[in-house]
């Protein structure tokens, strides 16, 4: 069974930058995983954010990035702001039709 | 604009069944794979079930395959997904999803969600 690993929780300093990672708990993220990620806060839908890696969703501004960082797909956030403080959520798209979640960061700005 | 409206949530026993449906707008639905996640309270989000945009193609996740059936129906532009044999762990708000284009492999849009309840 594919288990997707990232931060229970993270705190940023507001105007800080953050680095939230998703990892594969044997193995290692690759770009052939797709990653992608959501932030969602309490009673809302998801929105998302960065898919194939790294490529912005629409209206998302250019200070989310995506990348790989060593063996892990990473979420960058740079100039945190207060309304950042959000649920953050990673996929991996495994093959054969099978997209995995990650547990979630609780994303903290103070 | 893109648009998703889930319904069809509920309170059901134990061992029951219920069809949630999505209707979709802002899009021509027949073009796009679609998909449904789950959020149990208090709980991260769980990847459900996933149809190919010609509905040639499904798959579920290990929790729900057997009981779960996802379809769609292009003349109403509407996804649904008929849940059997239903467990109190199947309890959460159900979202339906929009793929992304061909050789993408996310979540681009996302409905409001429906509260499915199993409690006797």
């Amino acid at each position: 069974q594919t288990v997707v690993t990232q931060e229970p929780s993270f705190s940023v300093s507001p105007g800080g930058t953050v680095t939230l990672t998703c990892g594969l708990s044997s193995g290692s993220v690759s770009t052939s995983y797709y990653p992608s990620w959501y932030r969602q806060t309490p009673g809302q839908a998801p929105r998302t954010l960065i898919y194939n890696t790294n490529t912005r969703s629409s209206g998302v501004p250019d200070r989310f990035s995506g990348s790989i960082l060593g063996n892990k797909a990473a979420l960058t956030i740079t100039g945190a702001q207060a309304d950042d403080e959000s649920d953050y959520y990673c996929v991996l798209y495994i093959g054969n039709y099978i997209w995995v979640f990650g547990g979630g960061t609780k994303l903290t700005v103070l | 604009q893109v648009q998703l409206v889930e319904s069809g949530g509920g309170v059901v026993q134990p061992g029951g069944s219920l069809r949630l449906s999505c209707a979709a707008s802002g899009f021509i639905f027949s073009n796009y794979a679609m998909h449904w996640v789950r959020q149990a309270p208090g709980k991260g989000l769980e990847w459900v079930a996933f149809i190919r945009f010609d509905g040639t193609g499904k798959n579920y996740a290990a929790s729900v395959k057997g009981r779960f059936t996802i379809s769609r129906d292009k003349s109403k532009n509407t996804l649904y997904v008929q849940m059997n044999s239903l467990r109190p762990e199947d309890t959460a708000v159900y979202y339906c999803a929009k793929g992304g284009e061909r050789g993408t492999y996310f979540f681009d849009s996302w409905g409001q969600g429906t509260l499915v309840t199993v409690s006797s």
